[in-house]
């Protein structure tokens, strides 16, 4: 299957800082990428559609202010946690598609705000 | 009412075994059925895609769709430990987007 590449895989971060969340689709071009955060035994939630080119697409309660989303390049979409604290703590997971279907996750970011 | 409801387990099976996950829709315009396998702390790993009614099987692993009842299954023949996983349904509508299942925990007993 295609290969998605999300990095870091785990960070550590103080609050009130920034931390940058990077996704990669490594063997396909991807125009839109989606970011996901997940609980502990909970399933995942969309947070944002990230678009080549153009604006995020976010879900409704999701501040575009706090996640913010860049989709640069074809094969790179990063997601920057802002001025994070520790309700922002999470696992943190990014898919892109090489087709119609057959979405491909990477391997998630667990994110921890002390 | 979720669009996606699934029961979250947990399941524990004997070694051989086979496991039977299942869930239902609500969305009728949903298209493409997808399962996922999550180990703990790791992203999720496709394991199945179909968008037909019917069944679709790859080795151990049988997805069954049923688009009339808005039931889609999947079936985990001679179970392994190495099973032992959170296993999640998604489906997609045309927007693309993931509609996931809460996820069913399965521990597959040596």
């Amino acid at each position: 299957g295609a290969v998605v590449s999300q990095h870091p895989s785990w960070v550590i971060c103080k609050s009130g800082t920034s931390v940058k969340i990077e996704c990669r689709s490594l063997d396909f071009q991807a125009t839109t990428m989606f970011w996901y955060r997940q609980f502990p035994k909970q399933s995942l939630m969309l947070m944002a559609t990230s678009n080549e080119g153009s604006k995020a697409t976010y879900e409704q309660g999701v501040e575009k202010d706090k996640f913010l989303i860049n989709h640069a390049s074809l094969t790179l979409s990063t997601l920057t946690v802002t001025s994070a604290h520790p309700e922002d703590s999470s696992f943190y997971i990014c898919s892109a598609r090489p087709g119609p279907a057959r979405a491909f996750f990477g391997q998630g970011t667990r994110l921890t705000v002390v | 009412q979720k669009e996606v409801e699934q029961d979250p387990g947990p399941l524990s099976v004997p070694e051989g075994a086979i496991v039977s996950l299942n869930c239902t829709y609500s969305n009728s315009a949903f298209q493409y059925f997808m399962w996922y396998r999550q180990y703990s702390r790791k992203g999720p790993e496709l394991l199945m895609y179909t968008y037909s009614s019917g069944n679709k099987e790859d080795g151990r692993f049988t997805a069954q769709v049923d688009k009339s009842s808005k039931y889609i299954s999947l079936f985990i023949r001679d179970s392994q430990p190495s099973d032992s996983a959170t296993y999640l349904c998604a489906i997609q509508g045309d927007d693309y987007k993931l509609s996931f299942g809460a996820g069913t925990t399965v521990t597959v007993r040596a």
